[in-house]
């Protein structure tokens, strides 16, 4: 397995709290991504980062917000959590941004209540 | 609007059987084709990547294959395992230098039964 920690792995949140989730890699990779995964979906890109300091809006970014520090931690907030943000949540690395797969965590499960 | 369907969306074999699992997309400009493995619980794993010019690609006992005029892809799994229950997920690049190009699908669910 890609070197790629993700914590919390559960976590359940009243609506209105701010929430972190953290990636962290030891594999050095350039590119970092947050994904959703709700059922019926297929995964949905949230935020991405091509490098320190450097992060983009993906497909479904609005109540989130990243940032990068360094290369290896990648975290994702929920600045007040609502129960549409109940999902999995998992971060993916990679190499180069065109023809390198993708590595994934194992996902955080987030329950808004 | 760019997708990615997939089918069947469930799909139930028994152990030592083959399969194959449908891909169809809309996105264009193309760029390569992925499949992902995910158990349950875990992220997904890359299985194979094929660009415009490649037709096949093997992983073991997983062969993919990419027709770029119709837009289709499958995956074929030899001689099942109980292992290879899981969901599988097809994923398109869009050739547009953005990292955030790519369109999901929302997977096939494998079950192979001893």
């Amino acid at each position: 397995d890609a070197g790629i920690t993700q914590s919390p792995r559960h976590k359940v949140t009243e609506t209105g709290t701010p929430v972190t989730l953290r990636c962290h890699q030891t594999e050095n990779h350039r590119y970092m991504y947050w994904y959703r995964q709700d059922p019926g979906h297929g995964l949905r890109l949230i935020h991405y980062s091509y490098g320190v300091k450097d992060t983009d809006k993906g497909e479904v970014s609005d109540g989130y917000s990243v940032s990068r520090s360094k290369t290896e931690d990648f975290l994702l907030t929920l600045e007040s959590a609502t129960s549409s943000q109940t999902s999995v949540y998992f971060c993916a690395i990679s190499e180069t941004g065109e023809n390198s797969p993708l590595h994934f965590g194992n996902g955080t499960r987030l329950t808004v209540t | 609007k760019n997708q990615v369907e997939q089918s069947p969306q469930s799909l139930i074999i028994l152990e030592g059987k083959n399969c194959t699992l449908q891909c169809n997309y809309t996105v264009s400009p193309f760029s390569n084709l992925r499949w992902y493995k995910q158990d349950t619980g875990r992220g997904p794993v890359s299985l194979t990547i094929m660009t415009f010019s490649e037709n096949t690609k093997s992983n073991g006992r997983y062969t993919a294959t990419l027709d770029a005029d119709t837009k289709q892809s499958s995956l074929h799994i030899t001689a099942s395992q109980l292992s290879d229950s899981a969901s599988y997920i097809c994923v398109v690049r869009i050739s547009s230098g953005s990292a955030r190009q790519l369109t999901f699908g929302s997977g096939t669910q494998l079950t192979v039964l001893p």
